[in-house]
Protein backbone atom coordinates (compact mmCIF):
# COMPACT_ATOMS: atom_id res chain seq x y z
CA UNK A 1 0.00 0.00 0.00
CA UNK A 2 0.80 3.47 -0.75
CA UNK A 3 2.10 5.67 2.68
CA UNK A 4 0.73 9.10 2.78
CA UNK A 5 2.73 10.82 5.66
CA UNK A 6 0.88 14.46 6.31
CA UNK A 7 2.80 17.45 8.04
CA UNK A 8 2.46 19.39 10.52
CA UNK A 9 0.32 16.92 12.45
CA UNK A 10 -1.05 19.57 13.75
CA UNK A 11 -0.93 23.44 13.54
CA UNK A 12 -2.04 26.75 15.63
CA UNK A 13 -2.73 29.69 13.40
CA UNK A 14 -4.53 33.16 13.71
CA UNK A 15 -7.69 34.30 11.54
CA UNK A 16 -6.19 35.58 8.43
CA UNK A 17 -2.94 33.90 7.70
CA UNK A 18 -1.26 31.77 5.12
CA UNK A 19 -1.07 28.18 5.69
CA UNK A 20 0.74 25.25 4.24
CA UNK A 21 -0.22 21.50 4.47
CA UNK A 22 2.38 19.23 2.99
CA UNK A 23 1.20 15.66 2.32
CA UNK A 24 3.84 12.86 0.63
CA UNK A 25 3.54 9.49 -0.78
CA UNK A 26 5.71 6.61 -0.27
CA UNK A 27 6.24 6.51 -4.21
CA UNK A 28 4.99 8.65 -6.91
CA UNK A 29 1.43 9.25 -7.36
CA UNK A 30 1.22 10.80 -10.81
CA UNK A 31 -0.56 13.84 -9.63
CA UNK A 32 -4.01 11.33 -8.62
CA UNK A 33 -4.21 13.38 -4.88
CA UNK A 34 -7.07 14.46 -3.04
CA UNK A 35 -8.03 17.03 -0.29
CA UNK A 36 -10.85 16.80 2.25
CA UNK A 37 -12.29 18.18 5.52
CA UNK A 38 -13.80 17.15 8.04
CA UNK A 39 -14.74 19.62 11.02
CA UNK A 40 -15.48 18.43 14.50
CA UNK A 41 -18.89 17.30 13.82
CA UNK A 42 -17.36 14.63 11.63
CA UNK A 43 -18.21 16.32 8.73
CA UNK A 44 -16.50 15.33 5.76
CA UNK A 45 -16.56 17.39 2.31
CA UNK A 46 -13.84 17.23 -0.45
CA UNK A 47 -11.90 20.42 -1.23
CA UNK A 48 -9.62 19.19 -4.15
CA UNK A 49 -9.45 17.18 -6.82
CA UNK A 50 -6.27 15.74 -9.31
CA UNK A 51 -3.32 17.65 -7.27
CA UNK A 52 -5.01 21.58 -7.38
CA UNK A 53 -8.47 21.29 -8.79
CA UNK A 54 -11.05 23.24 -6.51
CA UNK A 55 -14.28 20.82 -5.84
CA UNK A 56 -17.47 23.18 -6.78
CA UNK A 57 -18.77 25.32 -4.05
CA UNK A 58 -15.35 25.52 -2.20
CA UNK A 59 -13.72 29.16 -1.95
CA UNK A 60 -11.02 30.04 -3.47
CA UNK A 61 -8.95 30.51 -1.12
CA UNK A 62 -8.16 27.12 -1.07
CA UNK A 63 -5.63 25.38 -3.72
CA UNK A 64 -3.63 22.59 -4.40
CA UNK A 65 0.04 22.00 -5.94
CA UNK A 66 2.57 19.32 -6.43
CA UNK A 67 3.89 16.35 -8.31
CA UNK A 68 5.40 13.27 -7.74
CA UNK A 69 5.71 12.51 -4.30
CA UNK A 70 4.83 15.84 -2.50
CA UNK A 71 1.99 17.66 -2.42
CA UNK A 72 0.58 20.17 -0.83
CA UNK A 73 -3.03 22.13 0.73
CA UNK A 74 -3.00 26.21 0.89
CA UNK A 75 -5.33 28.20 2.66
CA UNK A 76 -4.47 31.80 1.77
CA UNK A 77 -6.13 33.62 4.49
CA UNK A 78 -7.67 31.36 7.44
CA UNK A 79 -11.37 32.22 8.26
CA UNK A 80 -13.25 30.82 11.36
CA UNK A 81 -14.79 27.92 9.79
CA UNK A 82 -11.56 26.63 8.32
CA UNK A 83 -10.62 25.24 11.65
CA UNK A 84 -10.66 22.31 11.14
CA UNK A 85 -9.23 18.49 10.03
CA UNK A 86 -7.63 17.55 6.64
CA UNK A 87 -6.67 14.72 4.74
CA UNK A 88 -4.93 13.62 2.06
CA UNK A 89 -5.94 11.10 -0.34
CA UNK A 90 -4.25 8.87 -3.07
CA UNK A 91 -5.72 7.63 -5.71
CA UNK A 92 -2.91 6.27 -7.90
CA UNK A 93 -3.37 2.56 -6.93
CA UNK A 94 -5.51 0.18 -4.64
CA UNK A 95 -6.12 0.36 -2.30
CA UNK A 96 -6.42 4.10 -1.64
CA UNK A 97 -5.03 5.25 0.84
CA UNK A 98 -5.26 8.65 3.11
CA UNK A 99 -2.64 10.93 5.30
CA UNK A 100 -2.75 10.74 9.48
CA UNK A 101 -4.81 14.21 8.75
CA UNK A 102 -3.35 17.94 10.12
CA UNK A 103 -5.72 19.58 12.71
CA UNK A 104 -5.75 23.37 11.99
CA UNK A 105 -6.37 25.24 15.54
CA UNK A 106 -6.50 28.65 16.66
CA UNK A 107 -3.38 30.05 17.73
CA UNK B 1 -29.10 17.83 -2.96
CA UNK B 2 -27.08 15.03 -2.37
CA UNK B 3 -27.73 12.81 0.86
CA UNK B 4 -26.38 9.83 2.49
CA UNK B 5 -27.78 8.70 5.81
CA UNK B 6 -26.24 6.06 7.42
CA UNK B 7 -28.46 3.92 10.11
CA UNK B 8 -27.83 0.79 11.99
CA UNK B 9 -24.76 0.90 14.01
CA UNK B 10 -24.11 -0.22 17.40
CA UNK B 11 -22.28 -2.52 19.96
CA UNK B 12 -21.82 -6.17 18.98
CA UNK B 13 -19.45 -8.84 20.42
CA UNK B 14 -16.33 -9.88 18.74
CA UNK B 15 -16.94 -12.71 16.59
CA UNK B 16 -20.36 -11.48 15.91
CA UNK B 17 -22.32 -9.69 12.85
CA UNK B 18 -23.70 -6.34 12.12
CA UNK B 19 -25.28 -5.12 8.83
CA UNK B 20 -26.07 -1.82 8.48
CA UNK B 21 -27.54 0.62 5.29
CA UNK B 22 -26.99 3.86 3.79
CA UNK B 23 -30.30 5.24 2.25
CA UNK B 24 -29.42 7.82 -0.64
CA UNK B 25 -31.28 10.47 -2.45
CA UNK B 26 -30.72 13.68 -4.52
CA UNK B 27 -28.59 11.94 -7.45
CA UNK B 28 -29.61 8.72 -9.71
CA UNK B 29 -28.20 6.16 -7.06
CA UNK B 30 -27.89 3.46 -10.18
CA UNK B 31 -25.52 5.40 -12.01
CA UNK B 32 -22.37 5.70 -9.24
CA UNK B 33 -19.87 3.34 -7.74
CA UNK B 34 -20.28 3.83 -3.70
CA UNK B 35 -18.18 3.26 -1.11
CA UNK B 36 -17.75 2.65 2.71
CA UNK B 37 -14.92 4.60 4.34
CA UNK B 38 -13.92 4.10 8.41
CA UNK B 39 -12.28 6.29 11.12
CA UNK B 40 -11.32 4.26 14.54
CA UNK B 41 -11.57 6.19 17.46
CA UNK B 42 -8.95 9.13 17.51
CA UNK B 43 -7.61 8.31 13.85
CA UNK B 44 -7.14 8.58 10.74
CA UNK B 45 -9.77 7.90 7.01
CA UNK B 46 -9.62 4.17 6.12
CA UNK B 47 -11.13 2.93 2.76
CA UNK B 48 -13.05 -0.18 3.20
CA UNK B 49 -14.92 -1.18 0.20
CA UNK B 50 -16.37 -0.59 -3.37
CA UNK B 51 -19.57 -1.27 -5.28
CA UNK B 52 -19.57 -0.31 -9.00
CA UNK B 53 -23.07 1.63 -10.42
CA UNK B 54 -24.58 -1.80 -11.20
CA UNK B 55 -23.09 -3.94 -8.30
CA UNK B 56 -21.51 -6.50 -10.64
CA UNK B 57 -18.23 -5.91 -9.24
CA UNK B 58 -16.81 -5.43 -5.46
CA UNK B 59 -13.48 -4.14 -4.19
CA UNK B 60 -12.12 -4.40 -0.11
CA UNK B 61 -9.40 -3.52 1.77
CA UNK B 62 -7.13 -6.62 2.73
CA UNK B 63 -7.97 -6.96 6.67
CA UNK B 64 -11.49 -6.66 5.52
CA UNK B 65 -11.98 -9.58 2.90
CA UNK B 66 -13.82 -12.75 3.55
CA UNK B 67 -15.81 -10.83 6.27
CA UNK B 68 -17.22 -7.93 5.01
CA UNK B 69 -19.72 -7.76 2.13
CA UNK B 70 -20.80 -4.83 0.75
CA UNK B 71 -23.89 -4.69 -1.84
CA UNK B 72 -26.65 -2.54 -3.52
CA UNK B 73 -30.26 -2.43 -4.09
CA UNK B 74 -30.36 0.29 -7.01
CA UNK B 75 -34.19 0.16 -6.61
CA UNK B 76 -34.46 1.37 -3.32
CA UNK B 77 -31.31 3.76 -3.24
CA UNK B 78 -29.84 1.73 -0.74
CA UNK B 79 -26.24 0.73 0.03
CA UNK B 80 -25.30 -1.97 2.73
CA UNK B 81 -22.34 -3.54 4.53
CA UNK B 82 -22.55 -6.96 5.97
CA UNK B 83 -19.82 -7.54 8.72
CA UNK B 84 -19.06 -10.86 9.88
CA UNK B 85 -16.62 -12.54 12.35
CA UNK B 86 -16.38 -8.82 13.74
CA UNK B 87 -12.88 -8.09 15.42
CA UNK B 88 -11.90 -5.29 17.83
CA UNK B 89 -9.97 -3.49 15.82
CA UNK B 90 -13.15 -3.14 13.40
CA UNK B 91 -14.81 -0.60 15.94
CA UNK B 92 -15.11 2.67 13.99
CA UNK B 93 -17.40 5.37 12.94
CA UNK B 94 -18.27 4.16 9.22
CA UNK B 95 -18.87 6.65 6.64
CA UNK B 96 -21.28 5.86 3.30
CA UNK B 97 -19.49 7.49 0.12
CA UNK B 98 -20.15 8.09 -3.27
CA UNK B 99 -17.03 7.23 -5.11
CA UNK B 100 -16.98 8.88 -8.32
CA UNK B 101 -15.39 7.41 -11.53
CA UNK B 102 -14.03 9.31 -13.98
CA UNK B 103 -13.68 6.77 -16.87
CA UNK B 104 -10.07 5.46 -15.37
CA UNK B 105 -10.09 5.60 -12.05
CA UNK B 106 -12.25 5.00 -8.96
CA UNK B 107 -10.72 9.05 -7.87
CA UNK B 108 -12.80 11.33 -5.21
CA UNK B 109 -15.06 10.51 -2.64
CA UNK B 110 -17.21 13.16 -3.61
CA UNK B 111 -20.30 13.27 -1.13
CA UNK B 112 -20.50 11.97 2.69
CA UNK B 113 -22.77 10.97 5.21
CA UNK B 114 -22.74 12.05 9.00
CA UNK B 115 -20.94 8.25 9.82
CA UNK B 116 -22.69 5.65 12.39
CA UNK B 117 -20.06 3.97 15.08
CA UNK B 118 -19.81 0.10 15.33
CA UNK B 119 -18.41 -0.54 18.83
CA UNK B 120 -16.99 -4.71 19.14
CA UNK B 121 -16.72 -5.58 22.65
CA UNK B 122 -17.35 -7.76 24.53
Amino acid sequence: DIQMTQTPSSMPASLGERVTISCRASQGISNYLNWYQQKPDGTIKPLIYYTSNLQSGVPSRFSGSGSGTDYSLTISSLEPEDFAMYYCQQYDSSPPTFGSGTKLEIK
Amino acid sequence: EVQLVESGGGLVQPGRSLKFSCAASGFTFSDYAMAWVRQAPKKGLEWVATIIYDGSSTYYRDSVKGRFTISRDNAKSTLYLQMDSLRSEDTATYYCARHYYDGTYYSLFDYWGQGVMVTVSS
